[in-house]
């Protein structure tokens, strides 16, 4: 079936530490590939995608690779911020539009 | 532009109770979603719509839950009779036009619920 695994939070930096958060993916064919924030107390938004192996996505810093050979699109951030601490989400999505969202990786970062 | 908009944002309810909360989808969009977000089980998808028709209930967690959409520019989830364990954050989110490389969803501020 259809699953995106992400890494285990809570994950907590130092201001202008380097984050990585893990994504693997498992499908069929080859997904459109998202990483969607969400803020306390708000919805869920869409920070990058990739659409495509070898593709990158990248927002606010903020940066995925779409690899094919290892199924992985792991977030990268070269120096976070206090104001980045939210939950971060991978998902993928399958024809006919059914979005699916791994669990979420709790990020903190402290000044 | 206006976004997703749900209401109520915060509804306390007895158990028992009918509850319904409401869903604007941004104008133009012709897919609406229902989600449920909770600490134990994450982000699962509900029901999806396309111009208004259910296209997958297969996430609604028993005939308590029902979801309409009577035109293009609203939904309701109702459920009826609410339990405890049917508090959590219920978004709605919308997209517009399909295509093969997948698009992006908007998602509302979320409706948080508690039944006591």
């Amino acid at each position: 079936g259809n699953s995106v695994t992400q890494m285990e939070g809570p994950v907590t930096l130092s201001e202008e530490a380097f984050l990585t958060i893990n994504c693997t993916y498992t499908a069929t064919g080859y997904p459109s590939l998202f990483w969607y924030v969400q803020y306390p107390g708000e919805g869920l938004q869409l920070l990058l995608k990739a659409t495509k192996a070898d593709d990158k996505g990248s927002n606010k810093g903020f940066e995925a690779t779409y690899r094919k050979e290892t199924t992985s699109f792991h977030l990268e951030k070269g120096s976070v911020q206090v104001s980045d601490s939210a939950v971060y989400f991978c998902a993928l999505i399958r024809f006919p539009y059914k979005y699916i969202f791994g669990t979420g990786t709790r990020l903190k970062v402290l000044a | 532009d206006a976004g997703v908009i749900q209401s109520p944002r915060h509804e306390v309810t007895e158990m028992g109770q009918e509850v319904t909360l409401r869903c604007k989808p941004i104008s133009g969009h012709d897919y609406l979603f229902w989600y449920r977000q909770t600490m134990m089980r994450g982000l699962e998808l509900l029901i999806y719509f396309n111009n208004n028709v259910p296209i997958d209930d297969s996430g609604m967690p028993e005939d308590r839950f029902s979801a309409k959409m009577p035109n293009a520019s609203f939904s309701t989830l109702k459920i009826q009779p609410s339990e405890p364990r049917d508090s959590a954050v219920y978004f709605c989110a919308s997209s517009g036009r399909v295509s093969i490389s997948g698009n992006t969803i908007y998602f509302g501020e979320g409706s948080w619920l508690t039944v006591v």
